[in-house]
């Protein structure tokens, strides 16, 4: 079974500070996505990433994928209150499926 | 825009109800996807389907059952709802894969 762990599972900070969520797993992944969830909504992708070593900018955060396909991050940079929210990420597990990590509660303080 | 609609936002059930949870979809996608969501536990996969009348068990498809008798409506299932069900389900479509387009989510108590 694929497994991704995502880490931190919480965090706080200020506004105007940066933050790296990070995603890992032991397996490969043919591409990796990140979502955001906002309270009482589903979640809305942000970003896919497909190639070994693929950084994608998305305004102030980049996402980045690693050179073995296992692990991804996330890095916000000047983090703002409307940053605010669930980040989930999810592996493409083959055959339309995907893995979902535990998630990461962000909350940015003003 | 894609648009993924759940029938209800907040569900309360009794325990041995038999619960009905339905999703339609307005993009014409192949796929359409039940996960439940749990604190700390993230999007765990119920079933899956890739087109009319086709399913396929996720990871925990125990105690539900699904229907897809049209394309665009996927039906969740709970035969004998019981208190650990409650939780937030999630319905999903994708057509390219593997986007999947998310509706706002049932949340479900069981007493």
């Amino acid at each position: 079974t694929q497994l991704l762990e995502q880490s931190p599972q919480f965090l706080s900070i200020q506004e105007g500070e940066n933050l790296t969520v990070y995603c890992n797993s032991s397996s490969v992944f043919s591409s990796l996505q990140w979502y955001r969830q906002e309270p009482g909504e589903g979640p809305v992708l942000l970003v896919t990433v497909v190639t070994g070593g693929e950084v994608k900018k998305l305004k102030r955060l980049t996402f980045q994928f690693g050179d073995a396909r296992k692990d991804s991050s996330l890095h916000i940079t000047a983090a703002q209150p409307g940053d605010t929210g669930l980040y989930l990420c999810a592996g493409e597990s083959g055959a339309q499926k995907l893995v979902f990590g535990q998630g990461t509660r962000l909350t940015i303080n003003p | 825009d894609v648009k993924v609609t759940q029938s209800s936002r907040y569900l309360v059930k009794r325990t041995g109800e038999k619960v009905f949870l339905e999703c339609v979809q307005d993009m014409d996608h192949e796929n359409m996807f039940w996960y439940r969501q749990d604190p700390g536990l993230g999007l765990r996969l119920i079933y899956f389907s890739y087109d009319v009348k086709m399913k396929e068990k996720g990871d925990i498809p125990e105690g539900y059952s699904v229907s897809r008798e049209k394309k665009e409506r996927f039906s969740l299932i709970l035969e004998s709802a019981s208190t650990n069900q409650t939780s937030m389900y999630l319905c999903a479509s994708s057509f390219v894969r593997p986007k999947q387009y998310f509706g706002p989510g049932t949340r479900l108590t069981v007493t």
